[in-house]
């Protein structure tokens, strides 16, 4: 079974603090992604990485960045964190190929004050 | 942008009964993808459509895709409680775009 594994279920952080999201898949995928989800609105892409140390803006990416070093793992960084990116946020895993289906971690749900 | 619409946002289901719900999307793609999220869980891949005019069908749901009007069905039958939970269709080659979801409600 593909396992995309995130680091929090729940994280409350205050307003301006630095915040790490981390996921890590075991399934060997090229492709990582990282998608916030609000009530809706359904799933919005912020960012994609399809190697390491590669990556690409999706629809959302102000407030956020990414880090891939290694690549079974997708971190997102919000650099100085406000009450609007306050959301459950889902890591994502597929391979390079064209239409195969995305692997989805529980999510975290991320509160800021 | 690609546009991605589900109709209906909510759906209030009899069990026993028949349901659809339509995806409709703005760009030309013979992907698309169908997800069930159940509360407080992530999502769970259903069905992924490559080609106009496939079908798959798995127990109670058979989802379809109509590239040419770029429109997918998920076609519930003879709905049960189980069934309950919100169904997303998503529409890319990897980058994938949601839609709003579908909140699915099935009651006796």
């Amino acid at each position: 079974d593909v396992k995309v594994t995130q680091s929090s279920r729940y994280l409350v952080k205050r307003t301006g603090e630095k915040v790490f999201l981390e996921c890590v898949q075991d399934m060997d995928h090229e492709n990582m992604f990282w998608y916030r989800q609000d009530p809706g609105l359904g799933l919005r892409l912020i960012y994609f990485s399809y190697d390491v140390k590669m990556k690409e803006k999706g629809d959302i990416p102000e407030g956020y960045s990414v880090s891939r070093e290694k690549k079974e793992r997708f971190s997102l960084i919000l650099e100085s964190a406000s009450t609007n990116q306050t959301s459950m946020y889902l890591c994502a895993s597929s391979l390079s190929t064209p239409g195969t289906e995305a692997f989805f971690g529980q999510g975290t749900r991320l509160t800021v004050v | 942008e690609l546009k991605v619409e589900q109709n209906p946002l909510f759906l209030s289901m009899q069990e026993g009964k028949n349901y659809t719900i339509y995806c409709n999307y703005s760009t030309t793609s013979d992907r698309l993808y169908w997800y069930r999220q159940d509360p407080g869980k992530s999502l769970e891949s259903l069905f992924v459509l490559l080609s106009n005019g496939a079908v798959k069908q798995e127990g109670r749901l058979m989802a379809s895709l109509d590239t040419k009007a770029r429109l997918s069905t998920l076609h519930i039958t003879a709905a049960v409680h189980d069934l309950s939970a919100t169904y997303f269709c998503a529409v890319g080659d990897y980058k994938l775009s949601f839609g709003a979801g579908t909140t699915v409600t099935v009651r006796a």
